[in-house]
Order: structure tokens, then C-alpha cells, then sequence
């Protein structure tokens, strides 16, 4: 059974860091293609990054700079680096993995990490 | 960037009713489009992509039809469990992917 299970979440200080972790099982991060979508408060949904099975990475424009996806093939895991943080870095962090057959669509969620950027 | 306007934002429906959501894409998208649904403090779940390709395990009350830019995403027979908010999400601008506001559809 596909999951994926968020952690790493929590309070941070405006200017401040946090790496979010993403653990997968019943499938191998590394050869798929894997995102994080964050969701801000009351709010719709928003692509973040994605990386690819090959290791090419792609960001949204409002992250690019400060955020850095990456994965350890090793603890099946993949990960969001966030730096320079900013109030409106508050949300809800999903991680996903694309479908294999149609790029683009996500077909597993996790459950997410809530990240919030306040004084 | 690609901007994909849902309306309407809010719905309030019974059980049994037929809801009809458009996704309108601010320029042509071809079928490049997937639908989810949201629960509260769930994440989504995958509807529809392809614009009308239904998502294997869904019910076959929900339908999605369009290309270009305009879309719809169609509940036959409104159930208890639909109850929910609806995104669209667009894939012509790969691996730059945006989604839409968001229609919530509540019980009348």
C-alpha cells in the first residue's frame, strides 16, 4: 500500500528555517516524480516543487531562491529545505507523488505538515 | 502564467441533485486538466484528469467534460459523501502546475 507520511512542521521565526521530511512506503521515491503542494490557511492550493526521478528539480517562482527539494534514496524519503522564511510561507505542506502513466496529476497524498512563519 | 477561475466558489445543494462546476483557463489548455476533491482537514484526492478520464476507484457519478478553456465537473446524483471542496488543476504549463480557487459544495 502506497503512503506517504509528512513531519517536520511547526513554528518558525519570520527570517528562519525548517527542513520538511516526507516518508514513503510501498513505492521507491526516487523513481518517481514527487512534489509538495502547501495549502495557506482557508485558502486553495499551490504547487511548490517538484523533482524528478532523473534529479531535475523545478520550483514555483514564490519559492524559488529559498527552497531546496532533494530526496535520500537510501530512507526513501524526500525532503523541502526551507530558508528565508515569510509570513506567507504559513500553510499546510503536502507531499505528493505524480502519476507514472500522465505527468502532472497526483494520485498519492500525505497527510501534511503545518508550517507557520510568525513573530 | 495560466490563471483557471472555478465558479462558483460556493454551492449549496441536496442530496440527489445534479452539480454542475466550471473551470474556466485564461488561455488554451487543450485537455490538460485534472479535477480533485477536499475534505476537511484531509488532503485531496484525485477525481479526473485528462479532463474526462475518470481516476480508477471513483464513482461513476462524477464526470468531467471541456477542452480549451472551459471545463466542467459534473455530479450526477449529489451523495452525503460529496459533500466537499472541488479544485481543478492545470498541466499545459508542465511542471509549472496551478490550480483553481476552489468550489465548495455544501448541504441545502
Amino acid at each position: 500500500e502506497v503512503q506517504l507520511v509528512e513531519s517536520g512542521g511547526g513554528l518558525v521565526q519570520p527570517g528562519g528555517s525548517l527542513r520538511l521530511s516526507c516518508a514513503a512506503s510501498g513505492f521507491t521515491v526516487s523513481s518517481n516524480y514527487m512534489s509538495w503542494v502547501r495549502q495557506a490557511p482557508g485558502k486553495g492550493l499551490e504547487w511548490v516543487s517538484v523533482i524528478y526521478s532523473g534529479g531535475t528539480t523545478y520550483y514555483a517562482d514564490s519559492v524559488k531562491g529559498r527552497f531546496t527539494i532533494s530526496r535520500d534514496k537510501s530512507k526513501n524519503t524526500l525532503y523541502l529545505q526551507m530558508n528565508s522564511l515569510r509570513a506567507k510561507d504559513t500553510a499546510m505542506y503536502y507531499c505528493a507523488r505524480e502519476g507514472v502513466v500522465v505527468r502532472g496529476i497526483f494520485d498519492y497524498w500525505g497527510q501534511g505538515t503545518v508550517v507557520t512563519v510568525s513573530s | 502564467d495560466i490563471q483557471l477561475t472555478q465558479s462558483p466558489s460556493f454551492l449549496s445543494a441536496s442530496v440527489g441533485d445534479r452539480v454542475t462546476i466550471t473551470c474556466r483557463a485564461s488561455q488554451g489548455i487543450s485537455s490538460y486538466l485534472a479535477w480533485y476533491q477536499q475534505k476537511p482537514g484531509k488532503a485531496p484526492k484525485l477525481l479526473i484528469y485528462a479532463a474526462s478520464t475518470l481516476q480508477s476507484g471513483v464513482p461513476s457519478r462524477f464526470s468531467g467534460s471541456g477542452s480549451g478553456t472551459e471545463f466542467t465537473l459534473t455530479i450526477s446524483s449529489l451523495q452525503p459523501e460529496d459533500f466537499a471542496t472541488y479544485y481543478c488543476q492545470q498541466l499545459n504549463s508542465y511542471p509549472q502546475l496551478t490550480f483553481g480557487g476552489g468550489t465548495k459544495v455544501e448541504i441545502k
